[in-house]
């Protein structure tokens, strides 16, 4: 099992430009999420989705999309990256609906916009 | 709106010392409450935590709830430079699976 996978590990943007970042999980895990850590703030919620065809906002989503057409993938999209969007950015999935289970943090892409 | 509130929010100590770190909430229909460890990576998961009183035990680490005065501690004893790390403490709303982070606790622990 690879887990949670994230490409790219790093990227660059220019404002104004758009891209994609990717989250995969060979799990089968019902629920992933998005996620965006900056400095001295925590990880702050940007989307999540509880399954395929189902997404729903998180506690910081303005600027970004998300869709879930299969259980593995959930892409996030910046449409028009702003400077303020230069974090770091975690992917995580669970199953759903097991008390026990937890989140399982993809390694991270590390975004920067000039 | 859902605050976890974490304190102190950074901590140097030397190997040896044992800490106590702590992490206070405001949830609605709280559901759960998370450690996690980060060192450079992502997030690595320590201890989920339901009932009251109940102390969950790792090693060194060790963490207990408090569901009436809506906090948890997260131990650690005998603290090794290994244990230099942000520690993340969340709480998870029941029904929706929504994780609301603190800020964090940066460890530092000095040889």
């Amino acid at each position: 099992n690879a887990g949670v996978t994230q490409t790219p590990k790093f990227q660059v943007l220019k404002t104004g430009q758009s891209m994609t970042l990717q989250c995969a999980q060979d799990m089968n895990h019902e629920y992933m999420s998005w996620y965006r850590q900056d400095p001295g703030m925590g990880l702050r919620l940007i989307h999540y989705s509880v399954g395929a065809g189902i997404t729903d906002q998180g506690e910081v989503p303005n600027g970004y999309n998300v869709s879930r057409s299969t259980t593995e993938d959930f892409p996030l999209r910046l449409l028009s990256a702003a400077p303020s969007q230069t974090s770091v950015y975690f992917c995580a999935s669970s199953s759903w609906g097991r008390v026990t289970d937890t989140q399982y943090f993809g390694p991270g892409t590390r975004l920067t916009v000039l | 709106e859902d605050k976890v509130v974490q304190s102190p929010l950074s901590l140097v100590v030397h190997e040896g010392d044992t800490v106590t770190l702590n992490c206070s909430y405001e949830v609605t229909n709280f559901r759960s409450l998370l450690w996690y460890k980060q060192e450079k990576k992502a997030p690595t998961f320590l201890f989920m935590l339901t009932s009251s009183g109940i102390e969950k035990k790792s090693g060194r680490l060790s963490s207990i709830l408090d569901k009436k005065e809506l906090f948890s501690i997260l131990n650690i004893t005998a603290t090794q430079t290994g244990d230099s790390a942000i520690y993340l403490c969340a709480v998870e709303r029941g029904s929706n699976y929504k994780l609301t982070f603190g800020k964090g606790t940066l460890l530092t622990v000095n040889p």
